[in-house]
């Protein structure tokens, strides 16, 4: 079945450090592929999204690109800052739409 | 007003209690679905309604049932609570109808509830 696996966390940074967070993915056809951000506290909201291949998805300075041959979703920051202290969520829209979410990898940056 | 609202925020029940979750939305979507959240396993759907007449179970139904009142409204419940269900539950919806463009949802801010 479908499926999306991420790297484990926590993650702990430096702020202005470089951030990579690993996401694959297992689909048939051609899903969606997303990130999610849960702040403290908060429901989940859209980072960014990609819906075919070689499509990159950015915001906030976060970026990732869809990577079919790989089946690869990375996320990745050039300098995060404390306020990007959250977990982070890799997603995909399979067939019948359903949204199918990983584990989840919690970032911590320090000053 | 949050688009999506969830109450309550945070419930403490007993076992074999029966307990409803109530999710209502203003961003006038057909689809609504409703997900928990359990440490290290991400988000796991319980169950999804794409119209007023249409309810699906999600991976995890088993335990839940659920109540689409109205396009605004979906309810979850839980017939009988057993400590298991201890978890965070989110309600999302979208306005996605298929085929080309992605599914994207829009969260609530989570219902926490602990089952004793």
């Amino acid at each position: 079945g479908n499926s999306v696996t991420q790297m484990e966390g926590p993650v702990t940074l430096s702020e202005e450090a470089f951030l990579t967070i690993n996401c694959t993915y297992t689909a048939t056809g051609y899903p969606s592929l997303f990130w999610y951000v849960q702040y403290p506290g908060e429901g989940l909201q859209l980072l960014l999204k990609a819906t075919k291949a070689d499509d990159k998805g950015s915001n906030k300075g976060f970026e990732a690109t869809y990577r079919k041959e790989t089946t690869s979703f990375h996320l990745e920051k050039g300098s995060v800052q404390v306020s990007d202290s959250a977990v982070y969520f890799c997603a995909l829209s399979a067939p019948a739409d359903k949204v199918i979410f990983g584990p989840g990898t919690s970032l911590s940056v320090i000053p | 007003d949050a688009d999506v609202t969830q109450t309550p925020r945070n419930r403490i029940t007993k076992t074999g209690k029966r307990i409803m979750l109530e999710c209502s939305q203003t961003k006038g979507h057909d689809r609504m679905y409703w997900y928990r959240q359990d440490p290290g396993l991400g988000l796991r759907l319980i169950y999804y309604s794409f119209d007023v007449k249409d309810i699906n179970k999600g991976e995890i139904s088993d335990g839940y049932s659920v109540s689409r009142q109205a396009q605004a409204k979906f309810s979850l419940s839980l017939e009988s609570a057993i400590p298991n269900q201890t978890a965070l539950y989110f309600c999302a919806t979208s306005d996605f109808r298929g085929g080309r463009g992605a599914n994207v949802l829009t969260f609530g801010a989570g219902s926490r509830l602990t089952v004793l």
